[in-house]
């Protein structure tokens, strides 16, 4: 299995800019996990969703994110506008329901710089 | 609720000497436990997990950890420090509530000098 996998991997963009970051999740999944990681704040659990549909939103910090999952095989975290503060390490994870404790796999992260 | 206290920011051993990452739980079931690692600009990957069979539980890389529910501790250890272990470690316990969600511990920066 490829595992989660995310793109991009980095991007850098200017303050205002809308950002896509996008995720498939592991095959057979049915849940996924998006988290941002900082310096300050660590590592925060933004928001999951249970096949498909959104369960727990409220670690999303502010209206300006918004994220969708159309299909089982993708998902997207968007940012519009973007700001400085929103510079950091959103990372996706996967796992499936009753199987493996509920243990995540996590993707390899998409480093984001807003500048 | 659930939650994980870290005991340690940062961690400095010698390579070649023992290792202990210290993790306190709280949980009002029996819990599921993870130590996750993170390496320099890399995702997380699982060490370890225990679910409530072997109260010692061994991980990948010579990891182990040992479940004491009388201390409600999840200890992580290594009999002897390779350059390669350094790294961030993150305790974690499962969400009781059956949504597959984890709660992470603030993580322990491990520094292995030669």
């Amino acid at each position: 299995d490829a595992g989660v996998i995310q793109s991009p991997r980095h991007e850098v963009t200017e303050m205002g800019q809308e950002v896509t970051l996008r995720c498939k999740p592991i095959s057979g999944h049915d849940y996924l996990f998006w988290y941002r990681q900082t310096m300050m704040r660590g590592l925060e659990l933004l928001i999951y969703f249970n096949n498909n549909v959104p369960i727990d939103d409220s670690g999303m910090p502010e209206d300006r994110f918004s994220a969708k999952m159309p299909n089982a095989s993708f998902s997207t975290l968007k940012i519009q506008p973007s700001e400085p503060r929103d510079s950091a390490v959103y990372f996706c994870a996967s796992n499936i329901n009753g199987q493996g404790a509920y243990e995540q796999y996590f993707g390899p992260g998409t480093r984001l710089t807003v500048t | 609720a659930q939650s994980v206290t870290q005991l340690d920011s940062h961690v400095s051993v010698s390579e070649g000497t023992p290792v202990l990452l210290r993790c306190n739980y709280s949980s009002s079931y029996s819990p599921s436990l993870f130590w996750y690692v993170q390496h320099p600009n890399k995702g997380l990957q699982l060490l370890l997990k225990y679910t409530s069979a072997a109260t010692l539980v061994k991980g990948i890389n010579g990891f182990e950890a040992e479940f004491k529910k009388s201390e409600t501790s999840f200890h992580l250890t290594k009999p002897s420090a390779h350059m390669s272990d350094a790294a961030e470690y993150f305790c974690v316990v499962s969400d009781f509530s059956n949504t597959g969600k984890l709660i992470f511990g603030q993580g322990t920066t491990l520094q292995v000098k030669p």
